[in-house]
């Protein structure tokens, strides 16, 4: 699975949209890019997925450039319930059982 | 909405004894995961599961390891004689085989395993 490359961390004030990049230049084509969270040490949390299309669902949008090679993960009014380590994952979906690649993350930090 | 789930919630053993973590995976998936995370580090894949046997085992599933999959509805973990560095977060995972949005896991919400 290709490398992914993400800020350490980040900060953003409630209520504003919060802007997490990752960069994934080694990105195959049938690899997706997988958003997951972590909050303090509870279990990793699905946010959203994309191939090459911009995606949206109830928590986030996903934006990926035309290359693929990064991408950019929006929560659009951030809340304290959204300070976590945010996981930026690159996997193919056609190999195998597919296991999950975690790096170190961005912890994003929401401030009041 | 279903969720998957794992007990205990934290579990402490002496060094050298046997435990087993359990985990209830959502009630259709059929590929089954635990991942682990000692303190202050990465989520690590341990194993998958799929059709009664493991499909792939990292460097850290050692012979000390072991899954089963016993009564079709429960997932569970052992580890045979633990050790001090066995301490973590134990997270399972499950995914459907096929979905229209993917392959996405679902995590559970750990088992805390201290090892004195």
């Amino acid at each position: 699975d290709a490398k992914t490359t993400q800020p350490p961390s980040m900060d953003c004030a409630e209520g504003r949209a919060a802007n997490l990049p990752c960069n994934h230049s080694t990105i195959s084509g049938n690899e997706y890019v997988y958003w997951y969270r972590q909050i303090h040490s509870q279990g990793p949390q699905y946010i959203i997925h994309g191939l090459k299309n911009n995606e949206t669902n109830e928590m986030a949008s996903l934006i990926i450039t035309e290359d693929r090679k990064s991408s950019t993960l929006i929560l659009p009014h951030a809340t304290l319930r959204d300070t976590a380590v945010y996981y930026c994952i690159v996997r193919d979906n056609f190999q195998g059982a597919q296991k999950l690649v975690f790096g170190q993350g961005t912890r994003l930090t929401i401030n009041p | 909405e279903p969720e998957v789930t794992q007990t205990p919630s934290h579990q402490v053993t002496q060094m050298g004894q046997e435990v087993i973590l359990r985990c209830v995976p959502i009630s259709n998936h059929l590929y089954f995961y635990w991942y682990r995370q000692i303190l202050g580090q990465k989520v690590e894949f341990l194993v998958s599961f799929y059709n009664n046997e493991i499909s792939e085992k990292s460097e850290i599933f050692d012979d000390q390891f072991s899954v089963e999959r016993p009564d079709g509805s429960n997932f569970t973990l052992k580890i045979r004689s633990t050790k001090l560095e066995d301490s973590a977060m134990y997270f399972c995972a499950s995914r459907p085989r096929r979905t229209s949005g993917g392959r996405t896991q679902y995590f559970g919400p750990g088992t805390r395993l201290t090892v004195l």
